[in-house]
């Protein structure tokens, strides 16, 4: 069964305290990985998409980064504007032009001053 | 932003009562997707369109229904709403099945 996890559920971090979430996958034909930032109230906002291992993409403070079972979302310096949930998915593949994604429960990921 | 306004942005309702929830689009985007949200469960899709009257069940879709009559406009209706359909519901764009989904701010619907 395709499946997405991620860990830790939840993460506290002192402002300038660098860490990583991780998304853990079990899917068959891996077409691409997508990571996204969710603020409450509020839809995810698109941040990347990974398509082969070793692939490795960065914006600002944020690097993500794709394995064959695996993808890492590298914070670099977080700052507190960088509090939000950050959600996993991964597009298992195409049926009848059917862009499926599994998504990941997410990280809660607080950085406090 | 993409341009996607889900209206309502709350809803109360009864148990039994339809439901009603739209997504409109300015993006002449061909793919629309609704999901809905729920604690420790992820986003889970319901229905999907990949084209005007072109819809497909997603891996939730037992009690709801689509509708695509225009481009911009995906409908979601609850045709007897139940309490475990209390959720918030997104919806989501793409103009390739291959290009990341981009998505609304969401409608919270609470079922009593």
């Amino acid at each position: 069964e395709d499946q997405v996890t991620q860990s830790p559920e939840a993460l506290r971090l002192q402002e300038g305290e660098s860490s990583s979430l991780n998304c853990s996958y079990t899917v068959s034909g891996l077409r691409g990985l997508f990571w996204y930032r969710q603020d409450p109230g509020k839809g995810p906002e698109f941040l990347f998409t990974l398509y082969s291992a070793g692939e490795e993409k960065e914006k600002e403070r944020l690097k993500a980064t794709l394995t064959k079972k695996e993808s890492f979302l590298h914070i670099t310096a977080p700052k507190p504007e960088d509090s939000a949930t950050y959600l996993c998915a991964v597009q298992a593949g195409f049926s009848g032009g059917y862009n499926k994604l599994i998504f990941g429960a997410g990280t809660r990921l607080a950085v406090h001053p | 932003d993409a341009g996607i306004t889900q209206s309502p942005r709350h809803k109360v309702t009864e148990t039994g009562t339809p439901v009603t929830l739209r997504c409109h689009q300015t993006e002449n985007h061909r793919y629309m997707y609704w999901y809905r949200q729920d604690p420790g469960h992820g986003l889970r899709l319901i229905h999907y369109s990949y084209g005007v009257k072109d819809t497909d069940k997603g891996e939730v879709s037992d009690g709801y229904s689509v509708s695509r009559s225009k481009t911009e406009d995906f409908l979601l209706t609850l045709e007897s709403a139940t309490s475990s359909q209390t959720s918030v519901y997104f919806c989501a764009i793409s103009p390739r099945v291959d290009q990341p989904q981009h998505f609304g701010d969401g409608t919270r619907l609470s079922i009593l």
